[in-house]
């Protein structure tokens, strides 16, 4: 079954660290994985895609890193800020006749003072 | 600026009542998708449309109905027939079908 899994469900961190959320995934043929952040009672906003062929892209304080073979993704957030107090979306889309997106149920992130 | 609009953020209804969620983009693009999201649960896709007066179904299409009648508008019908349809729903469009996702700010709907 082609699914999407993210982990943690939610973590708390404090202002200024950095933190890692990570996303496995079960999908196939694979074509592109996003993340997309998720302000609380706002549309979902992409914030980096990536192919077959790429290993890690940046945006930022943002770097997003992937392991085709393992089917495995990391977002790492350095030095965070309150402003990313969020849930973020792992979101992979499969290589079909009309091609399939399949969303992660994110990751809730809360920077506290 | 473009940019997806939805309406009405907040909406409470009665049992048995049909309710109507509006979507309009201006962005020029030609796909549009409404998505259902639930705590804990990753957006589940109700229906798409990759052309005016063409739509298909989603995931869980059972209890909605659409319309595509122009380019920038894409309203979402949540029927008396869908059982359980207090959730947040999403409109969302992209220039090609999938491409990156352009979504609207969310209405929340509640059945009292």
């Amino acid at each position: 079954k082609n699914q999407v899994e993210q982990s943690p469900q939610s973590l708390i961190i404090l202002e200024g660290k950095n933190c890692t959320l990570q996303c496995n995934y079960t999908v196939s043929p694979f074509s592109n994985l996003r993340w997309y952040k998720q302000d609380t009672g706002r549309g979902p906003v992409s914030l980096t895609i990536m192919t077959f062929s790429e290993n890690t892209k940046s945006n930022g304080r943002y770097t997003a890193t992937l392991d085709a073979d393992t089917k495995q993704s990391s977002l790492h957030i350095t030095a965070s800020q309150l402003s990313d107090s969020a849930s973020y979306i792992c979101v992979v889309t499969m290589k079909t006749s009309y091609d399939k997106v399949i969303f992660g149920p994110g990751t809730s992130l809360s920077v506290i003072p | 600026d473009g940019g997806i609009t939805q309406s009405p953020k907040y909406l409470f209804r009665k049992e048995g009542q049909n309710v109507t969620l509006s979507c309009e983009q201006n962005l020029n693009h030609d796909a549009m998708y409404w998505y259902r999201q639930d705590p804990g649960q990753g957006l589940r896709l109700i229906y798409y449309s990759q052309i005016v007066n063409d739509f298909q179904k989603g995931d869980i299409a059972e209890g909605y109905s659409v319309s595509r009648e122009k380019k920038e508008s894409f309203p979402l019908t949540v029927t008396s027939a869908q059982k359980n349809p207090t959730a947040f729903y999403l409109c969302a469009s992209s220039i090609v079908t999938p491409g990156e996702l352009f979504f609207g700010e969310g209405s929340r709907l509640t059945v009292l």
